[in-house]
């Protein structure tokens, strides 16, 4: 198995400026996480998705950022405008429908940083 | 409030052995994880615990005890490569709709001197 998949692993961009960042889960796994990770804050929770549809998006900063699934094998997390303290290492997680446990599987990560 | 404590760093001697922590205050449990991170790369699953207890892989074992909202991680012939961040992360339970957060400690970063 491939693994979760992120693309780009790095991207500087200047403020202002759109930032989409793209995600592969594992093939058959129903949820899909979006993590962004700071030395301050640790790793926090963006939005999840199960089977494509959105379930909790309460940690996404504001309305500049946004994510969609359209289907099982893709999402995107958009920043826009993007600013400064958006700098961070943005990961991607799958977990499948499981009964017994949430395991959670992650990708590489993106490392952004916004001048 | 959910809240979980790890200490933020540590230090060990390769060959040793050292335990991290991790006190958690949840609302509510379904198990705890521990994750592993090297410096610029992504988390790792290492265990995942439910029931009270200890539970063994290789040089690595984790505790739970549930009525005292507390697990360790116990790492065995320290070697220099278990020098990395480990993370520990509490489930919710289920019955919480279609709940599949993890609530996540800051990590303890981990350093193995020779």
């Amino acid at each position: 198995d491939a693994g979760v998949i992120q693309s780009p692993r790095h991207e500087v961009t200047e403020m202002g400026q759109e930032v989409t960042l793209r995600c592969k889960p594992i093939s058959g796994h129903d949820y899909l996480f979006w993590y962004r990770q700071t030395m301050m804050r640790g790793l926090e929770l963006l939005i999840y998705f199960n089977n494509n549809v959105p379930i909790d998006d309460s940690g996404m900063p504001e309305d500049r950022f946004s994510a969609k699934m359209p289907n099982a094998s893709f999402s995107t997390l958009k920043i826009q405008p993007s600013e400064p303290r958006d700098s961070a290492v943005y990961f991607c997680a799958s977990s499948p429908l499981d009964e017994f446990t949430d395991t959670q599987y992650f990708g590489p990560g993106t490392r952004l940083t916004v001048l | 409030g959910q809240n979980i404590d790890q200490p933020t760093e540590m230090t060990a001697t390769e060959g040793a052995i050292v335990q991290i922590n991790c006190t958690y205050q949840t609302s509510g449990f379904n198990g705890l994880f521990w994750y592993q991170q090297h410096a610029g790369e992504a988390p790792t699953f290492l265990s995942y615990n439910v029931l009270d207890g200890l539970e063994e892989k290789g040089r690595f074992s984790s505790f739970l005890s549930r009525s005292k909202g507390y697990s360790y991680l116990l790492l065995k012939e320290l070697q220099m490569k278990d020098s990395a961040s480990y993370l520990c992360a509490v489930s919710e339970p289920r019955w919480a709709g279609n709940n599949r957060k993890l609530i996540w400690g800051l990590g303890t970063s981990l350093a193995v001197n020779p």
